[in-house]
């Protein structure tokens, strides 16, 4: 069974660009959550799908949001992107809600903003 | 407010003996509590969780964790330490009383095994 998938795997942008990362789930897992990694801030939770609808959401300013489709596939948008959005942002996938459920992360996706 | 500590940076064990990763907690309600390890140049893989009965819960790679009601804690353990099992480890704790059910993580606390 193939296991979390993210793309791209790096990305570079500029200051006041925005950027699109999608998280393809385990096949029939429908809960995925997203991740923010920093070497200052550590681990941060950003927010959480469960059968296309946020369940949860971390403390983000509104420039980060996003969404899930049917096949439970999701993205995740920032807008308006700062310095300090540089990151490795991660994505998990599970068969129930977080926290009821063992959680599989993919390798993530690595976010530079010059 | 919700909150996690790892208050040790870093943690160096011997081979062969027993390891221990700290984690406190402060939540408002019921805890659900987590541990993670994220190996070098790898993502992040789930260890093991407490979500409710007893209070020793066993995971992956013959880690185990004690959680501790009234101490408030959440301690990692293993009773014999690999060179593999060298690697960051974070807690993360969801309050599930809260509003948003938010997961928070620990710092992290780096476990390096010398052979």
């Amino acid at each position: 069974k193939a296991g979390v998938t993210q793309t791209p795997r790096y990305l570079i942008k500029t200051r006041g660009q925005q950027v699109t990362l999608s998280c393809s789930p385990i096949s029939g897992h429908r809960s995925v959550s997203w991740y923010q990694q920093t070497p200052g801030q550590g681990l941060q939770f950003l927010f959480e799908y469960f059968s296309e609808t946020q369940r949860n959401k971390g403390n983000f300013p509104g420039r980060f949001s996003g969404r899930q489709f049917s096949n439970s596939r999701s993205e995740m948008n920032v807008s308006t992107l700062e310095l300090g959005d540089s990151a490795l942002y991660l994505c998990a996938s599970s068969l129930a809600p977080t926290g009821t459920d063992t959680q599989y992360f993919g390798p993530g996706t690595r976010l530079t903003v010059l | 407010a919700q909150s996690v500590a790892q208050p040790e940076d870093q943690v160096n064990v011997a081979e062969g003996n027993p390891l221990t990763v700290k984690c406190t907690y402060s939540v408002s309600g019921n805890p659900y509590l987590f541990w993670y390890v994220q190996y070098p140049n790898r993502g992040l893989q789930f260890l093991l969780k407490y979500i409710t009965g007893d209070n020793l819960v066993k995971g992956s790679y013959g880690f185990e964790a004690e959680f501790n009601k009234s101490q408030t804690s959440f301690h990692l353990k293993k009773p014999s330490a690999l060179v593999s099992d060298s690697a960051l480890y974070f807690c993360a704790v969801r309050d599930m009383g809260g509003s948003q059910g938010n997961l928070i993580f620990g710092k992290g606390t780096k476990l390096s095994v010398k052979p």
